[in-house]
């Protein structure tokens, strides 16, 4: 199947400093990916809709000035976390989905657990 | 609003079937699917219903009634493996994914 991976897996920062968190689809092209977010024991919430060569699409109640995404190819989407806070503390998803006739399916990356100090 | 309902948690034996059932209500639908989820990792993909009636792939088969807004994953010849978190999730318009909170699945020997 495809593949997606993200870069760091995991990363402590210091509160008030910025994380960039990658998001690569390494043998297919996504034009849209997705990314999440999941606090322990919860479900996956959806935070924004990446779209290659255009802003990000958010999902209410996120702040997309605090969450920074960009999809600058078919193959990349980056969410840059500004000005962290203990409470941003989390596990972030990204997933992908490629173009063809099992496009209903998405295809998730191993995460990224960032811990806010 | 949108909201898809599962029970939190269901323990079996091994070698048991084991249904874990979802209801939804949302504003737009175009599919429900199922994501396995173990400890620290990544979701991955179980199965997909976008129209009525039921999808089987090996152990694992999923239902879907539209007019019920209601969907199952029924789990057979369980292993101790399985135990996991499973989740379904409503596809909606753009190809976002709006997920349940999830079913802890405790498979015991």
């Amino acid at each position: 199947g495809a593949v997606v991976s993200q870069h760091p897996s995991r990363v402590i920062c210091k509160s008030g400093t910025s994380v960039k968190i990658e998001c690569r689809s390494l043998d297919f092209q996504a034009t849209t990916m997705f990314w999440y977010r999941q606090f322990p024991k919860q479900s996956l919430m959806l935070m924004a809709t990446s779209n290659e060569g255009s802003k990000a699409t958010y999902e209410q109640g996120v702040e997309k000035d605090k969450f920074l995404i960009n999809h600058a190819s078919l193959t990349l989407s980056t969410l840059t976390v500004t000005s962290a806070h203990p409470e941003d503390s989390s596990f972030y998803i990204c997933s992908a989905s490629d173009t063809g006739p099992s496009s209903y399916e998405q295809y998730f990356g191993p995460g990224t657990r960032l811990t806010v100090t | 609003g949108q909201s898809l309902e599962q029970p939190s948690e269901v323990t079996a034996v091994e070698g048991a079937i084991v249904q874990i059932n979802c209801t939804y209500q949302t504003s737009g639908f175009y599919g429900l699917s199922w994501y396995q989820q173990h400890d620290g990792g990544a979701p991955t993909f179980l199965s997909y219903n976008a129209l009525d009636g039921l999808e089987e792939t090996g152990r694992f088969s999923s239902f879907l009634s539209r007019s019920d807004s209601y969907g199952y994953l029924l789990l057979q010849e369980l292993q101790m493996k399985d135990s996991a978190s499973y989740f379904c999730a409503v596809r909606g318009p753009g190809g976002k994914l709006i997920f349940g909170q999830g079913t802890e699945l405790s498979v015991k020997p």
